[in-house]
């Protein structure tokens, strides 16, 4: 079936850059996207990026997709303290399927 | 008002008591869905509502019993539950679901903490 892969955890410095990374196994998603989980709150849509992109930017935000990897990565420039959360990869083929979550410890 | 909350925010429950997880959302939406997340395992997709009709069931078993009253309520019925079913719930909306596409974004609610002893 579909499945979703990130690693557990990220840490980083603040003003460093971030790449959390994603491989997926559905060829047929037509939408892929990153949500945040802030510490005892629910999801929240970042980003998202349709299957015919390579990149898409917004703001301190680079989405890169590599289709014939079936690699997605979020890149969070000058990452700052309130960029700490869950970071969740999520596509859509049929159902849409999250991966396990990336926690982001930003460290001062 | 907030846009999807869920009731009650925490809930400790023994294995053999009967309780239910609310949620309300006020955007609109014609899609509703429960998620469950646990601890380093992916978030799983338990059932989606599409207009009050039941679209998904991902093979959840019976002791979760959901009801979709109409487009604004949805509500997940426990009973006889097992400790490893201790999670967070995750109320979500859409303004509707697609299986084979763009569902569009998906609002979440802040979870039902749920620990069964």
């Amino acid at each position: 079936g579909e499945d979703v892969e990130q690693s557990l955890f990220l840490s980083v410095r603040e003003g460093d850059s971030s790449v959390i990374n994603c491989t997926y196994t559905d060829s047929s998603s037509t939408y892929l996207y990153w949500y945040k989980q802030e510490p005892g709150a629910g999801l929240q849509l970042l980003t998202y990026i349709f299957s015919n992109m390579d990149m898409k930017q917004d703001q301190r935000l680079t989405v890169l997709l590599n289709k014939k990897d079936k690699h997605l990565s979020l890149r969070i420039a000058d990452t700052q303290t309130g960029d700490s959360a869950i970071y969740f990869c999520a596509e859509s083929g049929g159902k849409l399927i999250f991966g396990q979550g990336t926690e982001l410890s930003v460290k001062p | 008002e907030t846009g999807v909350t869920q009731t009650p925010r925490h809930l400790v429950m023994g294995m053999t008591n009967k309780k239910s997880l609310k949620c309300e959302q006020h955007l609109g939406h014609n899609a509703m869905y429960w998620y469950k997340q646990s601890a380093k395992k992916p978030l799983e997709l338990m059932f989606v509502y599409n207009f009050k009709e039941q679209t998904e069931n991902n093979s959840v078993p019976s002791r979760f019993s959901p009801e979709c009253p109409n487009s604004s309520h949805l509500f997940l019925h426990l009973h006889t539950l097992q400790p490893e079913d201790s999670a967070l719930y995750l109320c979500a909306s859409s303004q509707e679901y697609s299986s084979g596409g763009y569902t569009g974004e998906l609002f979440f609610g802040e979870g039902s903490r749920l620990t069964v002893l």
